[in-house]
């Protein structure tokens, strides 16, 4: 079965910097890959989803690049703010006949002013 | 605007007693899912429905059951045989097609007490 290896130490980092987050997979060879945001006592939400034959995709401060060789996609928020604090999971869909999706653990982040 | 409704926010259990979580979503959406998230952990299955009447155990079945009479719901029962209920639960629905991403709910706090 596939798995998601995301840091589980939290990310410190000051506000303004350039956070980045990995998330590492195993097993098979996704068609895609999705990143959503969780904030304390809320469902995650949906941020953003990159395509196997997709380096990188933008949105707003938010970069992903997914590497398929290497098997991992890094999440990066440009200009961090405190209000970019939470925890951010990755996630890949089902595979093998299946209609379960794999989320990783996810990572937390912390930006202090 | 469409998303997933899920109540009560807060839900107390006595010991011995059944409580039903109610998941609603009116966004036409096929598959959903039931998740157990304990503090610090990732996303555990439950439950999962890809179509009405149809419903398949997840990772942690045991002491919990499900139904699907309609589309747009998919309440989740904590039975008494589930000797530790106390955790935060969040219901999902995808679209079921490629690339869909998982619109999550705002999740039920169950304390037992």
């Amino acid at each position: 079965s596939q798995k998601i290896e995301q840091n589980s130490e939290a990310l410190n980092i000051q506000e303004g910097k350039t956070a980045t987050l990995t998330c590492n997979y195993t097993n098979y060879s996704p068609a895609y890959l999705q990143w959503y945001r969780q904030d304390p006592g809320r469902g995650p939400v949906f941020l953003l989803l990159i395509r196997e034959n997709e380096k990188e995709k933008r949105k707003e401060r938010l970069k992903v690049t997914f590497d398929t060789t290497l098997k991992q996609s890094l999440f990066h928020i440009t200009a961090s703010q405190p209000a970019d604090s939470a925890t951010y999971l990755c996630a890949l869909p089902p595979s093998g006949g299946s209609y379960i999706p794999t989320f990783g653990r996810g990572t937390s982040l912390i930006v202090h002013p | 605007d469409g998303g997933i409704t899920q109540s009560p926010k807060y839900l107390f259990r006595k010991e011995g007693q059944n409580v039903t979580l109610s998941c609603e979503q009116n966004l036409n959406h096929d598959a959903m899912y039931w998740y157990r998230q304990d503090p610090g952990q990732g996303l555990r299955l439950i439950y999962y429905s890809q179509i009405v009447n149809d419903f398949q155990k997840g990772d942690i079945a045991e002491g919990y059951s499900v139904s699907r009479e309609k589309k747009e719901s998919f309440p989740l029962t904590v039975t008494s045989a589930q000797k530790n209920p106390t955790a935060f639960y969040l219901c999902a629905s995808t679209p079921g097609h490629l690339f869909g991403g998982y619109t999550f709910g705002s999740g039920t706090r169950l304390t037992v007490v």
